[in-house]
């Protein structure tokens, strides 16, 4: 059974950096075809793509947003981490992390419940 | 990037009725095209992928079409549970994966 869980600071202050973590279980992230991302949800607002990683550590990110952002992954862990720089109030909303399946056309099946982040001094 | 447009913004039905969504892209994507279900508060939840195959334990009342630019999401006889916001989402392009953004599905 696949399982994913976010966690991080609850409260950002403006220009700080934001890390969040994925624990996952029920797979590896080590396989060419095992692909983890991020999806975050301003309040009553559309989901937003922000990045995935490889399981061979090939990794993509929302173009608009590369510049401040960073996934890495510990596999020994189980783990992957988000990292969002120069925090503002426009990024307060629910992150997720999400298990891709590329079996299932680049879909993700199964999702963290997410955690929301607060920007705000 | 591929802009995934789905309209309409949001939608009154009643339960039993026959809905349609509808998601464009702004360039062919093929058929790499997924809906999602949220409900308020929780996480989305897979429907459909490749426009038209049925996730795993998902109601066959739910079913999709398209491919290249238009797509549908069809809800075959409305449930009380079924009231929700839906999500298309592009993974044609590997480098960013899209989404619409959202019909909410509301009780008339």
């Amino acid at each position: 059974q696949i399982t994913l869980k976010e966690s991080g600071p609850t409260l950002v202050r403006p220009t700080q950096t934001l890390t969040l973590t994925c624990t996952f279980s029920g797979f590896s992230l080590s396989g060419n075809g095992v692909t983890v991302g991020w999806i975050r949800q301003p309040p009553g607002k559309a989901l937003e793509w922000l990045t995935h990683i490889y399981g061979n550590d090939n990794k993509f990110y929302n173009i608009a947003l590369k510049s401040r952002l960073t996934i890495t992954k510990d596999t020994s862990k189980n783990q992957v981490v988000l990292t969002m720089t120069n925090m503002d109030p426009m990024d307060t909303g629910t992150y997720y992390c999400a298990h891709l399946d590329s079996s299932k056309w680049y879909s993700y099946d199964y999702w963290g419940q997410g955690t929301l982040v607060t920007v705000s001094s | 990037d591929i802009q995934m447009t789905q309209s309409p913004s949001s939608l009154s039905a009643s339960v039993g009725d026959r809905v349609t969504i509808t998601c464009r892209a702004s360039q062919s994507i093929d058929s790499y095209l997924n809906w999602y279900q949220q409900k308020p508060g929780k996480a989305p939840k897979l429907l459909i992928y490749a426009a038209s195959s049925l996730e795993s334990g998902v109601p066959s009342r739910f079913s999709g079409s398209g491919s290249g630019t238009y797509f549908t999401l069809t809800i075959s006889s409305l449930q009380p549970e079924d009231f929700a916001s839906y999500y298309c989402q592009q993974t044609y392009s590997k480098v960013a994966y899209t989404f619409g953004q959202g019909t909410k599905l509301e009780f008339k």
